[in-house]
């Protein structure tokens, strides 16, 4: 039962051009949502998060949307700069159990293109 | 701060051997955590850790023991390895009292090879 979801594998854009990243979840128990960015052979690192009390969150190039009726986010990079070029990641953090335990989604492959 | 250390990056293991992998942080973070990632999936929590002498299952625990005897170091100990065990695993910790209390901070990985 995969509670987070990205349904795009990948995603393929031009230098300069916004690319959109997008999640679904379905347990309405998440509260908490972050993306990650991974380059190969590395860990995956922090990139941005949102509350499940905002729909819009801000930081430089990157902004999360957050729409809790529909269970969707989104991640927008504008402008996209080849060094973007990674594997971002959705997770959901969730109100019960102990820990914080995230819930990741399985990952799209951005490449920006010059 | 070196962050969080995994040792060692690559390794091939035969069916039925056993092995550990190690997990450090200096930020004194006090949870800890593993996951696995196979190809084409997200990541999934093995084990975790909210502190010294105390850890929990997570997602896919089978196959794996955790000890945690100090904040810094957070092992992950594979006792019969399985082909079903190839994977990357990562380790990651936060401290859910600072500002960036829910960000998690991943090591470099471990690539696993079970033959």
């Amino acid at each position: 039962d995969q509670q987070v979801k990205q349904n795009s594998p990948s995603l393929s854009v031009q230098e300069g051009r916004i690319s959109i990243l997008n999640c679904d979840y379905t347990n309405s128990m998440f509260d908490y949502f972050l993306w990650y960015k991974k380059y190969p052979a590395e860990g995956p690192t922090f990139l941005i998060s949102i509350s499940s009390i905002k729909d819009k969150n801000e930081d430089g190039r990157f902004t999360v949307f957050l729409n809790k009726s529909a269970k969707h986010l989104s991640l927008h990079i504008v402008p996209s700069q080849p060094g973007d070029s990674a594997v971002y990641f959705c997770a959901a953090r969730g109100l019960t159990g102990g820990g914080n335990k995230l819930t990741f989604g399985t990952g799209t492959q951005l490449k920006v293109e010059l | 701060n070196a962050g969080v250390t995994q040792t060692p990056k690559f390794r091939i293991l035969k069916i039925g051997q056993s092995m550990t992998l190690q997990c450090a942080q200096d930020m004194n973070h006090n949870y800890m955590y593993w996951y696995r990632q196979d190809p084409g999936m997200g990541l999934k929590l093995i084990y975790y850790s909210v502190g010294a002498g105390i850890t929990d299952k997570g997602e896919v625990p089978n196959g794996y023991n955790v000890s945690r005897s100090t904040t810094e170091d957070f092992p992950l100990r594979l006792e019969l390895a399985a082909p079903s065990q190839t994977s990357v695993y990562f380790c990651a910790s936060r401290n859910p009292r600072l500002a960036d209390g829910e960000t998690q901070y991943f090591g470099p990985g471990t690539r696993l090879l079970v033959l």
